[in-house]
């Protein structure tokens, strides 16, 4: 059972556009969420995280938002560059620095030049 | 930043053979080390937990003695894939945490196991 689900599986943006990657879950336990972001090849590389008590985290042009009600979380490329063609992860745990992720299946984002 | 350094990259075996995947942690110790597999069109899924100088900690659904996983030292974790059948093909990657346990996890490049 996929309790982490990003139904999306590709997304293309033009460069400097907005780039929006969505991520839905099951599970009401889940209190940590965290993107990563994969390369051909590479291992997953931590993006940014959020926890529950807040509903919005952000770190220079990403930006995560958290809808609890809705289990939903999204993240925001803003402006997106070529550079951020990746496969994009969504990941949830059921505490902060919990070690057992919980994943989506990806989604594979490409930013047009 | 810390970084996870995993070997080898791809490996092709013949079904009934034993494969082993190393895990290091290059620039920071890791008591315990996390152990991840991908099948095609799937999520990663986490299978086993390796603690050093102790038996590492199996997911539900995980055979233990066909997932051998060896911590015996601060920096190094290995998992063995012992009589591999080809429904063992997988990527299998490894993480640990440095620091505190608020810190995110750290993933290796990955293992792309073919078994023929």
């Amino acid at each position: 059972d996929q309790q982490v689900k990003q139904n999306s599986p590709s997304l293309s943006v033009q460069e400097g556009r907005i780039s929006i990657l969505n991520c839905d879950y099951t599970n009401s336990m889940f209190d940590y969420f965290l993107w990563y972001k994969k390369y051909p090849a590479e291992g997953p590389t931590f993006l940014i995280s959020i926890s529950s008590i807040k509903d919005k985290n952000e770190d220079g042009r990403f930006t995560v938002f958290l809808n609890k009600s809705a289990k939903h979380l999204s993240l925001h490329i803003v402006p997106s560059q070529p550079g951020d063609s990746a496969v994009y992860f969504c990941a949830a745990s059921a505490k902060t620095g919990a070690n057992n992720l919980f994943f989506g299946t990806g989604t594979r984002l490409t930013v047009i030049p | 930043g810390a970084v996870v350094s995993q070997h080898p990259s791809w490996v092709i075996c013949k079904s009934g053979t034993s494969v082993k995947i190393e895990c290091r942690s290059l620039d920071f110790q890791a008591t315990t080390m996390f152990w991840y597999r991908q099948f095609p069109k799937q999520s990663l899924m986490l299978m086993a937990t390796s603690n050093e100088g102790s038996k590492a900690t199996y997911e539900q659904g995980v055979e233990k003695d066909k997932f051998l996983i060896n911590h015996a030292s601060l920096t190094l974790s290995t998992l063995t894939v012992t009589s591999a059948h080809p429904e063992d093909s997988s990527f299998y990657i490894c993480s640990a945490r440095p620091g505190t346990g608020l810190s995110p996890l750290h993933f290796g490049n990955g293992t792309r196991l073919t078994v023929t």
